[in-house]
């Protein structure tokens, strides 16, 4: 089973490109989040979704744009890289809001940006 | 912004010994989840805990959540080198409503365990 799947896995850019980091899942699940952690840290909620065309802002979503136009897919749009960006990222989905319920990680993309 | 206080940060034991890892805030969370992370890979879930004062334990690994909903624990006994990793918990907040499973996660633990 793929379930949650990230690409690509490193990417070095340089301050004021953009990129887009991908994930898609193949669990039909209707929530999908994505996260932040940087060295030392915990995992920061960026943009989560609750459904196909349902975005909405985490905890640090300033910098990113996000979209959500089928329920497999939820790309994460970085516009104007800055160094503060640099972090590794995880995608993460559910199949329901009940407290129990687990989150699927992906493998992560790392991102340096210099 | 609800905050999740999880020590110690860094733990290096040796192997067969027992340790325990603490997660505390001044919110109550409608649930509480453990992962597990290993270089590269994203967290994986072990335990969910929901009800206050509810223990877990999962082989040699022991979860509780506070009473009041405002703390838990990670006790391992007999610590392997294949417990190496970064522990991280993760709390579900409802402020009176739905969090749609957003998550808030404590800092992590990195664990040692030297054979």
């Amino acid at each position: 089973n793929a379930g949650v799947t990230q690409t690509p896995k490193f990417r070095i850019l340089k301050i004021g490109q953009s990129m887009t980091l991908q994930c898609t899942q193949d669990m039909n699940h209707n929530y999908m989040y994505w996260y932040r952690q940087d060295p030392g840290m915990g995992l920061k909620l960026i943009y989560y979704s609750v459904g196909a065309g349902i975005t909405d802002k985490g905890e640090v979503p300033n910098g990113y744009n996000v979209s959500r136009s089928t329920t497999e897919d939820f790309p994460l749009r970085l516009e104007l890289a800055a160094p503060s960006q640099t972090s590794v990222y995880f995608c993460a989905s559910s199949y329901s809001r009940k407290p129990n319920t687990e989150a699927f990680f992906g493998q992560g993309t790392r991102l340096t940006v210099v | 912004t609800q905050l999740l206080e999880q020590s110690p940060q860094f733990l290096s034991i040796q192997e067969g010994e027992n340790l325990t890892v603490y997660c505390n805030s001044s919110s109550v969370f409608s649930s509480l989840q453990w992962y597990r992370q290993e270089p590269g890979e994203g967290p994986v879930l072990l335990v969910t805990v929901v009800t206050g004062g509810e223990v877990k334990k999962l082989k040699r690994l022991t979860f509780q959540f506070g009473d009041a909903r405002k703390d838990s624990s990670l006790h391992i006994t007999a610590a392997q080198p294949g417990d190496t990793g970064l522990y991280l918990c993760a709390g579900e907040w409802n402020a009176g409503g739905t969090s749609y499973g957003k998550l808030t996660f404590g800092q992590g633990t990195i664990l040692t365990v030297h054979p």
